[in-house]
């Protein structure tokens, strides 16, 4: 069965310094992987995606994650936070072919910046 | 704005009562999700329709149920609700069947008291 595990709960950092989510899944095959963001009372946006190919990922907002199978990691950056990243973070892993629906998300990482 | 569209924002409701929630997907999009998201049970996966047929099943009570109509928006029914029934419901939609790249409502809160 697939899974994602997002180890950092809650992280905190200065706006204008460098930021890392981390993100480890577990799928039998080729993952398709997805993180997302959530603004207070808001609903799920797309950051980014990765397919296949270029195991860097650019995604909107200057965000950026990196696809690594022998870690089964799939981390994501952003190298100058900015006071408006705050929210939640998800990461997710879609399901193959024939359960596509069937995506499986983590338990997300709040973001704070301090000022 | 995501261009997936959900209401009511908010429901208050009681025990025992059933109530529906409604997703209209972006425009184009034949695919509708719904997941519930509660602070225990995190973002969970409901139920997928693809054109008006179930496609895929997440973990979705007996009491719950959806479906998909010919205009393609779609409806959540819950009943005999419980107090661990609120939540936050998001209906998603995608172009494709199989399209993982899915387009998130601002979801429904509902309160169950």
């Amino acid at each position: 069965a697939q899974s994602v595990t997002q180890p950092d709960i809650h992280i905190t950092v200065s706006e204008g310094a460098s930021l890392e989510l981390r993100c480890n899944y577990s799928y039998g095959a080729t993952p398709y992987l997805f993180w997302y963001v959530q603004s207070p009372g808001q609903g799920l946006q797309l950051l980014l995606k990765y397919f296949s190919g270029d195991t860097l990922v650019q995604g909107i907002k200057g965000f950026e994650a990196e696809f690594k199978r022998s870690q089964s990691s799939f981390n994501l950056r952003k190298p100058s936070v900015h006071w408006s990243d705050a929210a939640e973070y998800f990461c997710a892993v879609g399901g193959s072919r024939t359960n596509a629906g069937k995506s499986t998300f983590g338990d997300g990482t709040t973001l704070t910046v301090k000022p | 704005d995501s261009g997936v569209t959900q209401t009511p924002k908010h429901l208050i409701t009681a025990t025992g009562q059933r109530v529906t929630l409604r997703c209209s997907p972006r425009s184009g999009d034949l695919s509708v999700y719904w997941y519930q998201q509660s602070l225990d049970q995190g973002l969970q996966f409901l139920i997928q329709y693809y054109n008006g047929e179930e496609r895929a099943k997440g973990n979705i009570l007996e009491r719950f149920s959806a479906q998909q109509f010919p205009d393609l928006h779609s409806e959540l029914n819950l009943s005999s609700l419980e107090l661990g029934d609120s939540a936050l419901y998001f209906c998603a939609s995608s172009v494709e069947e199989l399209d993982n790249e899915q387009f998130f409502g601002p979801g429904t809160r509902l309160t169950v008291l």
